[in-house]
């Protein structure tokens, strides 16, 4: 299997419910991404690892913890969210910091 | 303030109509600019990446230049298949990236 994988494809979770995402990338990257992509809205960075170290933390909300256990695999932990959470979760991974990014296909999540 | 705008939100086409799609941005430290190609229901497809002002990168229908302060997308002879939504990205100092909010191309048969 090539690429970025992200399960699962779509998660519906209840407000006090806790989940978690999962991606894994399978082209020997060395940084990894979680951005958040609502309607009608640009792609917004979520967080960044390089080398496993958490580098950039976008003034996220603490009930999304992300988890790097090693450079092929993130996880998204989410608790307690709220109903604007609601929206398409991508992550990314590239080479270096500065090379082109490439994607999963997310996973649509929805909060009821 | 950095800012990344792409202009039209929209573009509807006639197959064979060839057409440009804008990126225009205002950001300090530039470290390069990137398009990507997003189907409905998936993540985004890399395209290009250009560094310089001057540069031109080509892919089949798709060309795409980059100025001092836009970016250009050209759309060459599109068809049906060309349809998807083209979102811009620019690097910044901090090797963050900031991505404008996309052209939804329509290609019609």
């Amino acid at each position: 299997e090539t690429g970025v994988t992200q399960t699962p494809r779509h998660l519906v979770m209840g407000m006090t419910n806790k989940k978690s995402l999962k991606c894994e990338q399978h082209l020997g990257h060395n940084a990894m991404y979680w951005y958040k992509q609502s309607a009608k809205k640009p792609l917004e960075l979520m967080f960044v690892y390089s080398l496993e170290e958490r580098v950039e933390n976008n003034s996220v909300p603490s009930r999304f913890s992300p988890e790097c256990p090693n450079s092929s695999h993130l996880f998204l932990h989410l608790h307690t969210l709220q109903p604007e959470d609601s929206a398409l979760y991508l992550c990314a991974s590239s080479q270096q910091r500065n090379q082109p990014q490439h994607f999963g296909d997310g996973t649509r999540l929805s909060i009821l | 303030e950095d800012q990344v705008t792409q202009s039209p939100e929209a573009l509807r086409l006639q197959e064979g109509e060839s057409s440009s799609l804008n990126c225009s941005y205002t950001v300090s430290g530039l470290r390069g600019l990137f398009w990507y190609r997003q189907d409905p229901g998936k993540g985004p497809e890399f395209l290009f990446t250009l560094y310089s002002a001057g540069e031109e990168k080509e892919k089949e229908r798709l060309k795409a230049t980059l100025t001092k302060k836009e970016s250009f997308l050209h759309i060459t002879a599109p068809k049906p298949e060309d349809s998807a939504t083209y979102l811009c990205a620019v690097s910044l100092e901090d090797y963050k990236l900031s991505f404008g909010a996309g052209t939804t191309v329509t290609v019609r048969a």
